[in-house]
């Protein structure tokens, strides 16, 4: 069965400081793995997505993700952190046979002036 | 740009009452998602629907639950019979993987809230 975790539920950094969101996955083939945020009473939005193309993946608001394979980890990154990226992110992997996704715990980043 | 609406944005409802939720996804697009998220706690799935059949349920989507497509646009959620569990936020999503593309395009939710 797939999985993903997202190591760590509160992460706080200071505005202008880099941003790290850690999230591992399980996987028995390639998986495709996504970054969406959830702003307060907001809907899901994407950020990025691997689907076994480029390991390095950029997506919006300058966020990118690094997919490891040797290290099943897909984390989360953006050189410097802005008050707007203040919000919860989720790491998802997709179901190869259903195309379901499956939900990491979510991360809220807090961001400090 | 096309994007997934939903309807209601909020729900109060009393237990044990019906409710319909309802979303319209991108035209296109012919996988449908229904996930949920009961506060503070992660986003859930429920079902898939493609075809105007279910593809997958969870052991979450039980009798209670049902969908829809009742036209070519709406895609619907019912819940029979509300339980004070049901109190969650409720996402539609909906993907193009004809085309080759995973990516599932969410709604902004119901809240659904059962007294």
């Amino acid at each position: 069965a797939q999985s993903v975790t997202q190591l760590d539920s509160h992460v706080s950094v200071s505005e202008g400081t880099p941003v790290l969101l850690r999230c591992n996955y399980s996987s028995s083939y390639s998986p495709s793995l996504f970054w969406y945020v959830q702003h307060p009473n907001k809907g899901l939005q994407l950020l990025l997505k691997y689907t076994s193309a480029a390991t390095l993946v950029k997506g919006i608001n300058g966020f990118e993700a690094e997919f490891k394979k040797s290290e099943t980890s897909f984390h989360l990154t953006k050189p410097s952190a802005h008050m707007s990226d203040a919000a919860e992110y989720f790491c998802v992997v997709s179901d190869r046979g259903t195309y379901k996704y499956i939900f990491g715990t979510g991360t809220r980043l807090k961001v400090l002036a | 740009e096309p994007e997934v609406t939903q309807t209601p944005s909020h729900q109060v409802t009393q237990m044990g009452q019906e409710v319909i939720l309802r979303c319209v996804p991108i035209s296109n697009h012919l996988y449908f998602y229904w996930y949920r998220q009961i506060l503070g706690q992660k986003v859930e799935f429920l079902v898939s629907f493609y075809n105007n059949e279910i593809s997958e349920k969870s052991e979450i989507f039980d009798d209670q639950f049902s969908v829809e497509r009742p036209d070519g646009s709406n895609f619907t959620l019912k819940i029979r019979s509300t339980k004070l569990e049901d109190s969650a936020m409720y996402f539609c999503a909906s993907s193009d993987i004809e085309r080759g593309q995973e990516t599932q395009y969410f709604g902004p939710g119901t809240r659904l809230l059962v007294l």
